[in-house]
């Protein structure tokens, strides 16, 4: 059963800080794995997909990681804003039997201060 | 990115009564589309898998018979919370693949319900 876990689980950190958000994950045969971030109330929104094949992506200040091998990913976050302040999830689709299900860690809830 | 509708985005309702909750996706057409709960301060929970022309797949756990769930058309899915109580309450929140089993997921901006 696939596994994933978000360390730390919160971050608080000044405003123009790089940062780095970690996701792991038990079962390596991925599909792919996926970036949100979720505000209070709200749904989420899609940050970065990364496929199985694929080493990095990069949006603006985001860029992501992964390590299919070693069941890991990293979310780096340059020059942060008070407005990224959010849960941020990171979810793998995939795994042995071929499961188109998301699945999702804990999350890790960022606060930049300005 | 795409775009994925999700109405009402609340909804208050007596106990007992029934409550439907769509999910479209506007720009592209989903096979597959998934729903989800999610409690204050928790992580979402899958409840079912849907896919377009046939039943769904619930979760372990989960009501089918409580949680109706119809993909009648490739962009709209729709979550019928049966005879609604208190326990019911929640944040459900729908997304939509693209692209199949390797294509991104995305999400409506989900809904409130509260059951009094």
């Amino acid at each position: 059963k696939q596994e994933v876990t978000q360390i730390p689980a919160a971050l608080s950190v000044p405003e123009g800080e790089n940062l780095v958000l970690n996701c792991s994950f038990t079962d390596s045969a991925i599909y792919n794995l996926q970036w949100f971030r979720q505000d209070p109330g709200k749904g989420l929104t899609s940050l970065l997909l990364i496929q199985s094949s694929q080493r990095e992506q990069t949006s603006g200040r985001l860029n992501a990681s992964l390590d299919k091998s070693s069941g890991r990913s990293t979310l780096y976050i340059a020059a942060s804003q008070p407005g990224d302040s959010a849960t941020y999830l990171c979810a793998v689709r995939g795994g042995r039997g071929g499961s188109e299900k998301l699945v999702f860690g804990k999350g890790t809830k960022l606060t930049v201060n300005p | 990115g795409a775009v994925v509708s999700q109405h009402p985005s609340w909804v208050i309702c007596k106990s007992g009564t029934s409550v439907k909750i769509e999910c479209r996706s506007l720009d592209f057409q989903a096979t597959t589309m998934f729903w989800y709960r999610q409690f204050p301060k928790q992580s979402l929970m899958l409840m079912a898998t849907s896919n377009e022309g046939s039943k769904a797949t619930y979760e372990q756990g989960v009501e089918k018979d409580k949680f109706l769930i119809n993909h009648a058309s490739l962009t709209l899915s729709t979550l019928t919370v049966t005879s609604a109580h208190p326990e019911d309450s929640s944040f459900y929140i729908c997304s939509a693949s693209r692209g199949g089993l390797g294509g991104e997921l995305f999400f409506g901006e989900g809904s409130r319900l509260t059951v009094l």
